[in-house]
């Protein structure tokens, strides 16, 4: 089984400061007949059903706003938001499907 | 647009059976990569996929709880039911139909709270 671990559990963060969350996973998620990382990052609002925000490690979906981005390869991913803004208080996971799925965590973001 | 809705029993007794179905619609039955599944989330938890039910009928399920899972798609219906036997306390969760569209859990039920007490 592939285990997912986010870092840091929780950030809280004033207007306009960048997010960095961290994911890694116990094995490599890059299928490299495609070179294409099978990671995704979803956006949770309490209340509501995820979002997925990006696919592919880096694609962004459409309609998601520029400052949310997706790094990484292998086994190591980043979801970095740029201008936190206070619509984005939300918990953050990552997934990969490269073995059936498995979820991360969350990292909780917050405003300071 | 996929819709899904999620329907049954809302508190089950510990050790007893629990059967979820799941009533799609929108849905593309003609591709193989795709499917409807379900994921649940315990109160403040992360989320766990449980089990997928591909259109080439192929139907994984989550090692973890492999051997409590099933998952059937009734066609003619457009409803997918997982069934969970012998529940505990620690399977009290909000229970969501997902869509998976190849990459993606892109379309989820409202969800359904299931709380397992006596």
């Amino acid at each position: 089984d592939i285990v997912m671990t986010q870092s840091p559990d929780s950030l809280a963060l004033s207007l306009g400061e960048r997010a960095t969350i961290n994911c890694k996973s116990s094995q490599s998620v890059l299928y490299t007949s495609n070179n294409r990382n099978y990671l995704a990052w979803y956006q949770q609002k309490p209340g509501q059903s995820p979002k997925l925000l990006i696919s592919w490690a880096s694609v962004r979906e459409s309609g998601v706003p520029a400052r949310f981005s997706g790094s990484g390869s292998g086994t190591d991913f980043t979801l970095t938001i740029s201008d936190l803004q206070s619509e984005d208080v939300a918990v953050y996971y990552c997934l990969q499907h490269y073995s059936l799925w498995t979820f991360g965590q969350g990292t909780k973001v917050e405003i300071k | 647009q996929v819709t899904l809705k999620e329907s049954g029993p809302t508190l089950v007794k510990p050790t007893q059976t629990l059967t979820l179905t799941c009533t799609y619609s929108g849905v593309s039955g003609d591709t193989s990569g795709m499917g409807v599944g379900w994921i649940r989330q315990s109160p403040g938890k992360a989320l766990e996929w449980l089990a997928l039910v591909f259109w080439g009928d192929f139907k994984p399920s989550n090692p973890s709880l492999q051997s409590r899972l099933a998952i059937t798609r009734d066609i003619s219906k457009n409803q997918v039911v997982l069934t969970m036997t012998d529940v505990g306390p620690a399977d009290t969760a909000t229970y969501s139909c997902v869509h998976w569209s190849g990459y993606s859990f892109d379309s989820w039920g409202r969800g359904i709270l299931v709380t397992v007490s006596s």
